[in-house]
């Protein structure tokens, strides 16, 4: 079975700030990977997918993250922070197989933008 | 717009009570999907729906129903709400494969007291 850990449930940055969310996942298969963004009030619309093509993902609103298979990660990072990033993200895994193409997902981690 | 709607958006209810919670997709979506949103424990998927007439369990079905008589429409029925089914839902909807991306309804916050 698959699962995603996310380090740190809340995460506070500057303003213009490096932004790092981490995640790991296990999976007995290569799997596929995806990092959603709730924002208050709101449902989770996608960031960005990692589907065994290219390692680095780039995704909407600045943010990238990287497949990294030897460490068995998938942190999400955006150059500068901006007010507009506060928001809970997620991390989740879903694996190949036909059945139930499902999405595993990890804890969340409420990213707060210091001014 | 390219949308997955539920109904309604906030419910207090007693235990006991039956209710349904209805989700519907104007994306032709074959896969639809329930989870309920905790604190500390993510999204956990309550029920799936690869197609129509198609249905299973996902990781925390107990006390949850669903159907799907119609491909857009997916609705959420709890039989006899406990205090312990307190919770945010949220309708998801896809094509199908896993590299899909799954489109999430506003969500409901229900309250059973």
């Amino acid at each position: 079975a698959q699962s995603v850990t996310q380090l740190g449930s809340h995460v506070s940055v500057s303003e213009g700030a490096l932004v790092l969310l981490r995640c790991n996942y296990s999976s007995s298969v290569p799997p596929y990977l995806f990092w959603y963004v709730q924002y208050p009030n709101q449902g989770l619309q996608l960031l960005l997918k990692y589907t065994s093509a290219a390692t680095l993902v780039k995704g909407i609103n600045g943010f990238e993250a990287e497949f990294k298979k030897s460490e068995t990660s998938f942190h999400l990072t955006k150059p500068s922070a901006h007010m507009s990033d506060a928001a809970e993200y997620f991390c989740a895994v879903s694996v190949p197989y036909f059945g139930n193409e499902k999405l595993t997902f990890g804890t969340g981690t409420r990213l707060t933008i210091i001014p | 717009e390219a949308q997955v709607t539920q109904n309604p958006r906030y419910l207090i209810t007693v235990t006991g009570k039956k209710l349904t919670v209805t989700c519907s997709q104007n994306m032709n979506h074959e896969y639809m999907s329930w989870y309920r949103q905790d604190p500390g424990l993510g999204l956990r998927q309550i029920y799936y729906s690869m197609n129509v007439e198609v249905t299973d369990k996902g990781d925390v079905p107990e006390g949850y129903k669903v159907s799907r008589k119609e491909k857009r429409n997916f609705p959420l029925i709890l039989e006899s709400p406990s205090p312990n089914q307190t919770s945010l839902y949220f309708c998801a909807s896809k094509w199908g494969a896993n590299t899909d991306t799954q489109y999430f309804g506003p969500g409901t916050r229900l309250t059973v007291l």
